[in-house]
């Protein structure tokens, strides 16, 4: 069964803080993904990977960046927490025979005051 | 014109109806379709692919319809426990990457 776990579930930072969410996979899945759920807007796509050490900007990049160092790690960053940035982070996985399956974590839901 | 439209709902529906969504994509060119379903404050599960011809997974069918652009969500007999909320969801090649887009989603209450 796959798994994608997520550093936390509920975080509040402050304004200007620096926030690193942290997502692991334990199947070995080469395509990894960061998401942002707001309401009436649904799930928008930040950043996603391919492979180790490869990023890619998805449709909402700015004021995020990422890192991969590993295939089952991917971290969203976010340089300067601001309070628009207050949303759910769902990061998500899958492998290229599935490609269009995803697999997402439990999610953090993050408020910036 | 957003890429992938649903109706937000809520849908409220007494125990052992039928209820069925719609949802339209913009883009003709796109490859794959899916439902996925989301519970209150949980992360999105697929539910089951839609194929052209149409599939059907128990009390759940799927239906594609190319012409006209849009994939529908059949639910028999509704339980409570199909309350949730349901993403449309298509895929399309872009960049040489497969694009993943997400509607926002359609809620559905089934009421006792």
């Amino acid at each position: 069964d796959v798994k994608v776990t997520q550093s936390s579930r509920y975080l509040v930072k402050r304004t200007g803080e620096k926030v690193f969410l942290e997502c692991v996979q334990d199947m070995d899945h080469e395509n990894m993904f960061w998401y942002r759920q707001d309401p009436g807007l649904g799930l928008r796509l930040i950043y996603f990977s391919y492979d180790v050490k490869m990023k890619e900007k998805g449709d909402i990049p700015e004021g995020y960046s990422v890192s991969r160092e590993k295939k089952e790690r991917f971290s969203l960053i976010l340089e300067s927490a601001s309070t628009n940035q207050t949303s759910m982070y769902l990061c998500a996985s899958n492998y290229p025979p599935e490609a269009e399956t995803q697999y997402f974590g439990p999610g953090t839901r993050l408020l910036v005051l | 014109r957003k890429e992938v439209e649903q109706d937000p709902g809520p849908f409220n529906v007494p125990e052992g109806a039928t209820v069925a969504f719609n949802c339209t994509y913009s883009n003709s060119a796109s490859q794959s379709f899916f439902w996925y379903r989301q519970d209150c404050r949980k992360e999105p599960k697929l539910l089951m692919s839609v194929y052209s011809s149409g599939n059907e997974d128990g009390r759940f069918t799927a239906q594609l319809n190319r012409a006209s652009q849009y994939i529908s969500l059949l639910i028999r007999d509704s339980k409570l426990s199909d309350s949730a909320t349901y993403l449309c969801v298509v895929t399309s090649n872009s960049g040489g990457y497969q694009k993943v887009t997400f509607g926002i989603g359609t809620k559905l209450q089934v009421i006792p």
